[in-house]
C-alpha cells in the first residue's frame, strides 16, 4: 500500500486569501480524517467521512472551512478569507472502517498566513 | 469527555540509556482504545501500537515495551538502550466509546544525546 499522501506540503499565504489543501487516503480505506495540529500541541479532530458522508465536524471547524469527498476517495479541505489564527499543520489521516481501527497519517500541509 | 496527559513536556536522555514516557488518560467508557505515535522531524505521524481495554497484557517489540495498567488509566511507553533516531516528538492517544476520532496528549519531545 502506498501511504496516505497530502499535497501541498507547505503553503504561504497572504491573510484573506482562500487555500485549498488535498488528501488522498491509502487505497480502500473508508474511513478520512482531518486533524489540526499548532506548535507544541498534539494534533486536533476538525472532521471525518465515511466514503463520501462527512459524518462528524468538530466546533473547531468554523463556517470558514469546508471539507469534502466527492466520490469516496481523495479528499480537499478549504479554509476561505484565512487568518494568522490558521497557520498550522492539517494531517490527514486515514483508516479501513471504523474509529478502533488504525489512523495512518499523511505529512500534512504546513499553512501559513502572513 | 475523555482526555490523555502527557506530563513531561520534554526529555533527553544519553545515547543506550533507557527511558519511559508517560501516558494517562480519561474516558467514562468501558470499551476504548489507546494508541501511541511517533513525529520525527519530517512531520509526518508513525504508528507504534494500539491497545484495547480488555487487553492488559504489556507488550514489547524490539526496544520498545508498552505498560498498561487500568488501575492508574496509564498506558506508559519505555524505550531500552536508546539510540538518536529515537529522538522525536512521541504522542499518546485514545479512541473510546462509539467516538471516531483520536483525542491526542500534549506530546513528549525526546532527545538522545550522542
Amino acid at each position: 500500500d502506498t501511504g496516505v499522501s497530502q499535497d501541498p506540503r507547505h503553503k504561504i499565504t497572504k491573510r484573506g486569501q482562500n487555500v485549498t489543501f488535498r488528501c488522498d487516503p491509502i487505497s480502500e480505506h473508508n474511513r478520512l480524517y482531518w486533524y489540526r495540529q499548532t506548535l507544541g500541541q498534539g494534533p486536533e479532530f476538525l472532521t471525518y467521512f465515511q466514503n463520501e458522508a462527512q459524518l462528524e465536524k468538530s466546533r473547531l471547524l468554523s463556517d470558514r472551512f469546508s471539507a469534502e469527498r466527492p466520490k469516496g476517495s481523495f479528499s480537499t479541505l478549504e479554509i476561505q478569507r484565512t487568518e494568522q489564527g490558521d497557520s498550522a499543520m492539517y494531517l490527514c489521516a486515514s483508516s479501513r472502517t471504523s474509529g478502533r481501527d488504525i489512523q495512518y497519517f499523511g505529512a500534512g500541509t504546513r499553512l501559513s498566513v502572513l | 469527555a475523555q482526555k490523555v496527559t502527557q506530563a513531561q513536556t520534554e526529555i533527553s536522555v544519553v545515547e543506550k540509556e533507557d527511558v519511559t514516557l508517560d501516558c494517562v488518560y480519561e474516558t467514562r467508557d468501558t470499551t476504548y482504545y489507546l494508541f501511541w505515535y511517533k513525529q520525527p522531524p519530517s512531520g509526518e505521524l508513525v504508528f507504534l501500537i494500539r491497545r484495547n481495554s480488555f487487553d492488559e497484557q504489556n507488550e514489547i517489540s524490539g526496544r520498545y515495551s508498552w505498560n498498561f495498567q487500568k488501575s492508574t488509566s496509564s498506558f506508559n511507553f519505555t524505550i531500552t538502550a536508546s539510540q538518536v533516531v529515537d529522538s522525536a516528538v512521541y504522542f499518546c492517544a485514545l479512541s473510546s466509546g462509539g467516538n471516531e476520532k483520536l483525542t491526542f496528549g500534549t506530546g513528549t519531545r525526546l532527545t538522545i544525546i550522542p
